[in-house]
């Protein structure tokens, strides 16, 4: 029973647009939602991170966004970068967890190529 | 800041033999975690530890075992070796709620058994 779902594997996208890359949960306990980014042959690294009470979070390029009647976040990346192409990880931890990032359950994933 | 450390980066397990993957953060982080990604997969969760003398299981914690007598160390021990334990395993650390955000990696350990 899988609690977080990414149900796109890959997405491809020009330089400069806009990338959209999505994720479902299942669990109505989960208050606690985090993006992380992973390089081939590295671990992955945190990106950006959303609280339930909150509906959106911001930092540079990255916006996240919550819909929780939907269960369902969002990461967009603006403008899209060479660079960011990568494999993007949606987290989310349990109630009561205080905003921590304490037992993450994380998604299968998805790949990301940003086309020059 | 050497932050999580994983060795060894690659090892190949006849199966039945036993092994341990060592995982060492310097974050004086009190959670540690240890996760396994399978090929197309998310990270699975393996085991937990709160604290130095505190571990708790995961999702899949059958066929491993874990440690932690110390806040810095956070060993994986593999006692008889499966195929089906042919993953990426990675630790992580994160520090107490509300002094900070997500975890912190380590590079992974490639592990196959043959």
């Amino acid at each position: 029973d899988q609690q977080v779902k990414q149900n796109s594997p890959s997405l491809s996208v020009q330089e400069g647009r806009i990338s959209i890359l999505n994720c479902d949960y299942t669990n109505s306990m989960f208050d606690y939602f985090l993006w992380y980014k992973k390089y081939p042959a590295e671990g992955p690294t945190f990106l950006i991170s959303i609280s339930s009470i909150k509906d959106k979070n911001e930092d540079g390029r990255f916006t996240v966004f919550l819909n929780k009647s939907a269960k369902h976040l969002s990461l967009h990346i603006v403008p899209s970068q060479p660079g960011d192409s990568a494999v993007y990880f949606c987290a989310a931890s349990g109630r009561n967890s205080g905003g921590s990032n304490y037992k993450l359950t994380f998604g299968k994933g998805t790949l990301l190529t940003v086309n020059p | 800041n050497a932050g999580v450390t994983q060795t060894p980066k690659f090892r190949i397990l006849k199966i039945g033999q036993s092994m341990t993957l060592q995982c060492t953060q310097d974050m004086n982080h009190n959670y540690m975690y240890w996760y396994r990604q399978d090929p197309g997969m998310g990270l699975k969760l393996i085991y937990y530890s709160v604290g130095a003398g505190i571990t708790d299981k995961g999702e899949v914690p059958n066929g491993y075992n874990v440690s932690r007598s110390t806040t810095e160390d956070f060993p994986l021990r593999l006692e008889l070796a499966a195929p089906s334990q042919t993953s990426v395993y990675f630790c992580a650390s994160s520090p107490p709620v509300g002094q900070g955000d997500g975890y912190t990696f380590g590079s992974g350990t490639r592990l196959t058994v043959v």
